[in-house]
């Protein structure tokens, strides 16, 4: 079967890094996506991951290892309104995005 | 200008009820999406439509319905709702899975639907 291992809760200070990792195993690879969900609100795209390495954008980085099927989500300089839910999804073989639970950050002052 | 817009955002009604939740996007993406998340947070696809293509979760039941009027609607109809089908239902869009890979999905608001 396909699963999206990410660890369900996380709990970092104000100004600190945290780094979230995502475990895949899943029937083909066309990329792995990280989305941010605030409590009540809809998921907002992130980050895509198609090839080995490390992808930034801001405060915000991504990093894939498709051999050891593991991705992680990093964060520095957390803020108070980073504390949301991040969400790893995959697109497998047949394009199907494939969730993971999800991994609730809460950031302390 | 909203992306995605769903309606209604909340919706509280009686088991055994029919109902249906509205979706819109104005992105000109070519696929729609009807996802489920539950209590623990999962979001469950539910379906996925592109005009020619109609996906159905096989864990579905077959009490859910999309609707499809046109490339930029795709309505969920519920029918003989059960306490069980409390959840949030999030639509989503995003261009042709295969051809836009590297595009995520654009969710709505949500609806929250609560059976009592």
């Amino acid at each position: 079967g396909q699963n999206i291992d990410q660890p369900t809760e996380m709990t970092a200070t104000e100004g600190a890094i945290v780094q979230i990792n995502c475990t895949y195993q899943t029937s083909g690879f066309n990329g792995l996506f990280w989305y941010q969900q605030h409590a009540g609100e809809a998921p907002t795209f992130l980050s895509y991951n198609v090839l080995d390495g490390l992808e930034e954008k801001g405060r915000f980085s991504s990093f894939l290892s498709r051999s050891k099927g593991y991705s992680y989500l990093l964060l520095k300089e957390l803020q108070m309104k980073d504390s949301a839910s991040y969400l790893c999804a995959v697109k497998d073989s047949n394009y199907q995005l494939i969730w993971g639970a999800g991994t609730k950050l809460i950031i302390k002052p | 200008d909203t992306a995605v817009s769903q309606t209604p955002k909340y919706l509280v009604t009686q088991m055994g009820n029919d109902k249906s939740i509205k979706c819109e996007q104005n992105l000109g993406h070519d696929t729609m999406y009807w996802y489920k998340q539950d209590s623990k947070k999962f979001l469950k696809i539910m379906f996925s439509y592109n005009n020619k293509e109609l996906i159905i979760n096989e864990t579905v039941p077959n009490r859910f319905s999309p609707k499809s009027p046109d490339k930029a609607h795709l309505n969920l109809h519920i029918n003989s709702l059960e306490l069980g089908d409390s959840a949030v239902y999030f639509c989503a869009s995003s261009h042709h899975p295969q051809t836009g890979t590297n595009y995520g999905y654009t969710f709505g608001s949500g609806t929250r639907l609560t059976v009592v």
